[in-house]
């Protein structure tokens, strides 16, 4: 079974500061790890993802995530904040094994950009 | 332009009302899903759909029926026996069932009157 954690249901930042947003997982088998985001009254855009390979996954809008299996987490950064990162974050997590597993999301972290 | 739409992007409820959420995808996707946004709580799938003419329950289907008859259109029925449905409801499609990535149409807003 998988889970996730979202550590911080607010984070607020100042403009141009470094954004760090927590996420943990948990599964028992080799995950899939994304990263969406959501504006308001809008749908979620997918930011990045991991499936195999490289560990330090780039997306778009200068995010990227970190895959680090030894502390079953998936943070993601972004090295300068800007007014319209401001949206809510949603990390994902599924099985990568045969058969259906669903995607598991985390409760959601919503950032605030000041100027 | 590709993509997923949903319609209506709000829709009121009336109280013992069966009422039909529409989603339509032409990224010629195998596999469709409903899912409910409460505040604070993410995403809960509701239902599920790998082909055309098969879905599956999700965990709260309850109250909450669908159907797949075209491999583009998986619309979503709140029943009268949902007695909580305000919520964002969310449909998403990939391009296959196992592990593939999601994408999500903008979502329609269902409250109750």
């Amino acid at each position: 079974a998988q889970s996730v954690t979202q550590l911080g249901s607010h984070v607020s930042v100042s403009e141009g500061a470094l954004v760090l947003l927590r996420c943990n997982y948990s599964s028992s088998v080799p995950p899939y790890l994304f990263w969406y985001v959501q504006y308001p009254n809008q749908g979620l855009q997918l930011l990045l993802k991991y499936t195999t390979g490289a560990t330090l996954v780039k997306g778009i809008n200068g995010f990227e995530a970190e895959f680090k299996k030894s502390e079953t987490s998936f943070h993601l950064t972004k090295p300068s904040a800007h007014m319209s990162d401001a949206a809510e974050y949603f990390c994902a997590v599924s099985a990568r094994r045969g058969g259906y597993n669903k995607l598991i999301f985390g409760a959601g972290t919503r950032l605030a950009v000041h100027p | 332009d590709g993509g997923i739409t949903q319609s209506p992007k709000y829709l009121f409820r009336k109280e013992g009302q069966n009422v039909t959420l529409s989603c339509e995808q032409n990224l010629n996707h195998d596999a469709m899903y409903w899912y409910r946004q409460d505040p604070g709580q993410g995403l809960r799938l509701i239902y599920y759909s790998q082909i055309v003419n098969d879905f599956q329950k999700g965990d709260i289907a309850e109250g909450y029926s669908v159907s797949r008859e075209k491999k583009e259109s998986f619309p979503l029925t709140v029943t009268s026996a949902q007695k909580n449905p305000t919520a964002f409801y969310l449909c998403a499609s990939s391009i296959e069932l196992i592990a593939g990535t999601q994408y999500f149409g903008p979502g329609t807003r269902l409250l109750v009157l």
